[in-house]
């Protein structure tokens, strides 16, 4: 199986900060990443597809970059709705896997 | 628009089997272009992949649950449904269906069912 190590698993920040959160995985998953977004008790939402794509309707604050086998999710101005938990996705190949998700507090 | 619901019993016993199933609405679930999944979440833990389906029936199981998980789909009834055998506490959890295209992966899902496994 694909390893997704996720860090950091908390982050304290304040709205407006800039914050980025790292996905690294076991092995080359070719871009083949996605972010999601999950608020309590609700469905994670999909933020960033192949690395690097905003999903429609996601707002551009969000951003994704990739470099080998680490990938990154940046906020670049956090706002109060972005107070969450993220979880990186790996679907390059089976078993599909999950990182172990980063919460984002509020500062 | 399309839009996925989970139905159920939210409870089940130790050892017997856990039975969900998707229903897609708005839209085909015999669409080549998607693949139809489940994903659950402990509680307050993270997301793991139970497997997919294509809507020709065939399927795809995480390793960790293959002996015990079944995924099928009835075309005729727009649905997808899991089952889960010999269940412990360890499956309690919220279980979400979702629908997966190549390029996006997740990018619909349904609201999730807690399922607890209890006596």
């Amino acid at each position: 199986d694909i390893q997704m190590t996720q860090s950091p698993s908390t982050l304290s920040a304040s709205v407006g900060d800039r914050v980025t959160i790292t996905c690294r995985a076991s092995q080359s998953i070719s871009s083949w990443l996605a972010w999601f977004q999950q608020k309590p008790g609700k469905a994670p939402n999909l933020l960033i597809y192949k690395a690097s794509n905003l999903e429609s309707g996601v707002p551009s604050r969000f951003s994704g970059s990739e470099s080998g086998t680490e990938f990154t999710l940046t906020i670049s101005s956090l706002q109060p709705d972005d107070f969450a938990t993220y979880y990186c996705q790996q679907y390059n190949s089976f078993p599909y896997t999950f990182g172990q998700g980063t919460k984002l507090e509020i500062k | 628009q399309v839009q996925l619901q989970e139905s159920g019993p939210g409870l089940v016993k130790p050892s017997e089997t856990l039975s969900l199933t998707c229903t897609v609405s708005g839209g085909s679930i015999s669409s080549s272009s998607y693949y139809w999944g489940w994903i659950r979440q402990p509680p307050g833990k993270g997301l793991a992949w139970i497997g997919n389906i294509f809507y020709t029936g065939s399927t795809y199981y995480n390793p960790s649950l293959m002996s015990r998980v079944t995924i099928s789909v009835d075309t005729s009834k727009n649905q997808f449904s899991l089952k889960l055998s010999s269940v412990t506490a360890a499956d309690t959890a919220v279980y979400y269906c979702a629908r997966q295209e190549a390029m996006t992966t997740w990018a619909l899902w349904g609201q999730g069912i807690l399922v607890t496994v209890s006596p």
